[in-house]
């Protein structure tokens, strides 16, 4: 398909077991940005690149997230030692530019038991 | 602290009829608004947006309105469809909101909208 595809679709981990989450942005598009969505909440910013460059990660919650887009295209979203607060819907979005409409991915739900 | 507010978590109307959502900000450097309609176990969907520099913005049956001064916009929908059922959520950003950055979307909690045949 020509959207963002993320995989997999639902992740259950139990604590303090690491999980690896899988984007892959629409083709040409320079930037990527990871998003978590908590139950209930709308989705929070969490990191940004722009080809292989990250550009921004205020958002990550702690140093057990750590984001990566090696070749500037495919990215992961690594979280270490999960927790229960950990739980939520991460989404994946592409987008020509920065400032361009951004296209998002459904989502990898995450269940930390 | 929440920058961007729907107060609504949900809104019923009738087919055919309006759909009014809402949404507040507190952030002045906010420049940029978006709506997104999402589906379940979709991720969420670009419908319409607005600079601050202009109050209104019609796409169709989807019309933003923005009141700078209240910090407040509204969506429109007319008239409204059971596919139109969804959750919206606003989202804004802006240059000066986020430490120089307009990528940066901050978004609220959300509004479920259902329309009923």
């Amino acid at each position: 398909g020509a959207g963002v595809s993320q995989s997999p679709r639902y992740k259950v981990a139990k604590r303090g077991q690491d999980v690896a989450l899988r984007c892959d942005p629409i083709s040409g598009h320079v930037s990527l940005f990871w998003y978590q969505q908590a139950l209930g909440q709308g989705p929070e910013f969490l990191t940004y690149f722009q080809n292989e460059a990250q550009l921004d990660k205020s958002g990550l919650p702690s140093d057990r997230f750590f984001a990566e887009r090696p070749e500037g295209s495919v990215s992961t979203l690594k979280i270490q030692r999960t927790q229960q607060e950990d739980s939520a819907v991460y989404l994946c979005a592409s987008s020509l530019g920065s400032s361009s409409e951004q296209f998002f991915g459904p989502g990898t739900r995450l269940t930390v038991l | 602290d929440q920058q961007v507010k729907q107060n609504s978590p949900s809104l019923s109307v009738q087919e055919g009829r309006i759909s009014i959502l809402n949404c507040d900000y507190t952030n002045s450097m906010f420049d940029y608004f978006l709506w997104y309609k999402k589906y379940p176990a979709e991720g969420p969907t670009f419908l319409i947006s607005i600079s601050s520099i202009k109050d209104k913005n019609e796409d169709g049956r989807f019309t933003v309105f923005l009141n700078k001064s209240a910090k407040h916009l509204s969506l429109h929908i007319v008239p409204s469809q059971p596919g139109d059922s969804a959750v919206y959520f606003c989202a804004a950003s802006g240059e000066g909101a986020s430490g120089g950055s307009n990528y940066k979307l901050t978004f609220g909690k959300g509004t479920l909208l259902t329309v009923n045949p």
